[in-house]
């Protein structure tokens, strides 16, 4: 159980265009979703937390209008790169957190966007 | 703030050695949560341990093994007879027990297992 999947797991994009990735709990339900980048040979950072039915709460230095997040239901959030630039590419990593018992974060096998 | 610190970039060893994972970190809670994850070169983190703040006793798994001392604020992670299977990106991570809970990484340690 507890499996969270993305699509697109690989995405080439031209600059300029926006390219959304979908992230989806598909044996439980998740109250929070939380995306992460991580750039080549570094770290997770948080990009975002988000909640079903409520705004995304955006990291500092994350800019909310170029990464836009929807969590529309309790079993799928997206993430929409808006306006693509070449320094948008990354691996980015959705995670969710079910909302019952367990507090654990589940994480999905990641989306790898190119920007071209 | 929450601040993770693995120092060790990158480690190299021959297969069936022992390797031991630094993991320092910084924290103004009093309860806190530890993990440690497994990145292998395929992107996906896999899950390997949840440490609770207020539980000290040192844990093992199989060939894992983790020494949590809270007292110089570390959480190591030991793989004995160390296998080639084990080349990964491990990171270790902190998180608030309220609130989001959102996790705060380490930089990373590259193992390679040489056969």
């Amino acid at each position: 159980g507890a499996v969270v999947s993305q699509h697109p797991s690989r995405v080439i994009c031209k600059s300029g265009t926006s390219v959304k990735i979908e992230c989806r709990s598909l044996d439980f339900q998740a109250t929070t979703m939380f995306w992460y980048r991580q750039f080549p040979k570094q770290s997770l950072m948080l990009m975002a937390t988000s909640n079903e039915g409520s705004k995304a709460t955006y990291e500092q230095g994350v800019e909310k209008d170029k990464f836009l997040i929807n969590h529309a239901s309790l079993t799928l959030s997206t993430l929409t790169v808006t306006s693509a630039h070449p320094e948008d590419s990354s691996f980015y990593i959705c995670s969710a957190r079910e909302s019952s018992v367990s507090y654990e974060q589940y994480f999905g096998p990641g989306t790898r966007l190119t920007v071209t | 703030a929450q601040k993770v610190t693995q120092a060790q970039t990158e480690i190299s060893v021959v297969e069936k050695e022992d390797v031991t994972l630094d993991c320092v970190y910084e924290t103004r809670d009093t309860t806190y949560y530890l993990f440690w994850y497994k990145q292998p070169p395929s992107g996906e983190l896999v899950f390997l341990i949840r440490r609770n703040s207020f539980d000290e006793q040192n844990e093992i798994s199989g060939r894992y093994s983790w020494n949590f001392q809270k007292s110089t604020s570390s959480f190591n992670f030991t793989i004995t007879a160390s296998q080639v299977v084990d080349s990964a990106v491990y990171f270790c991570a902190l998180s608030e027990v309220q609130g989001a809970q959102k996790l705060v990484f380490g930089q990373g340690t590259r193992l390679t297992i040489n056969p």
